[in-house]
């Protein structure tokens, strides 16, 4: 079982960039999260899908940010333009039955934006 | 605002002892959860507590949850220097339906001693 799969594990990008990370969650699984950790404000919900439909996005800071699932098995974050402030470890989570049950978190992408 | 906040916000043992950890949170749950997160890596999930339950085992984890403090602790035994880490209660708030999220506190750093 490869768990939750992350990547890049780490980006470097200049102010102004696009970056888009990505997640593949554990198959079978019907709900996927976003997080988003820094040391100021812990773990942020970004926003939550189930079955590929997005729940909940009352986290997405911006509308630089945007989070697609084309289907079950991959999910992308981009931040379009990326800034200095959205430097962070940003986590992709997925559960089996509800979004309150166990959460299985990826290895976390680490983000600087210069 | 936080759900849940733990307490203290770093805590230092010697390995053998015994560590206690607090969470308070707001608001009714279905559930609480402990997780665990090393330095580098993604949150773990350690256990789930439902709230008709007051404690739960796991190994040498015991969680206790009092919902009319609204309050839960973690305790390890015996501890060792593998467990040290951030620990972080995640609480959901009650609601109808399946859908409801997660809210993690800030994490309490320990600290074990060899």
């Amino acid at each position: 079982d490869a768990g939750v799969i992350q990547s890049p594990r780490h980006e470097v990008t200049e102010m102004g960039q696009e970056v888009t990370l990505r997640c593949k969650p554990i198959s079978g699984h019907d709900y996927l999260f976003w997080y988003r950790q820094t040391m100021m404000r812990g773990l942020e919900l970004l926003i939550y899908f189930n079955n590929n439909v997005p729940i909940d996005d009352s986290g997405m800071p911006e509308d630089r940010f945007s989070a697609k699932m084309p289907n079950a098995s991959f999910s992308t974050l981009k931040i379009q333009p990326s800034e200095p402030r959205d430097s962070a470890v940003y986590f992709c989570a997925s559960s089996f039955y509800t979004s309150q049950e166990t959460q299985y978190f990826g290895p976390g992408t680490r983000l600087l934006v210069l | 605002s936080q759900q849940g906040e733990e307490d203290p916000q770093a805590l230092s043992i010697q390995e053998g002892e015994n560590a206690t950890m607090n969470c308070s949170y707001k608001t009714s749950i279905n559930n609480l959860q402990w997780y665990r997160q090393n330095s580098g890596r993604g949150l773990v999930h350690l256990i789930l507590i439902r709230s008709n339950e007051r404690e739960k085992h796991s190994g040498r984890l015991r969680v206790t949850l009092d919902t009319s403090k609204k309050s839960s602790s973690l305790l390890i035994t015996a501890s060792r220097a593998a467990d040290t880490a951030s620990y972080f209660c995640a609480t959901d708030a009650r609601r109808t339906g399946a859908n409801s999220k997660l809210t993690f506190g800030k994490g309490i750093t320990l600290s074990v001693r060899p």
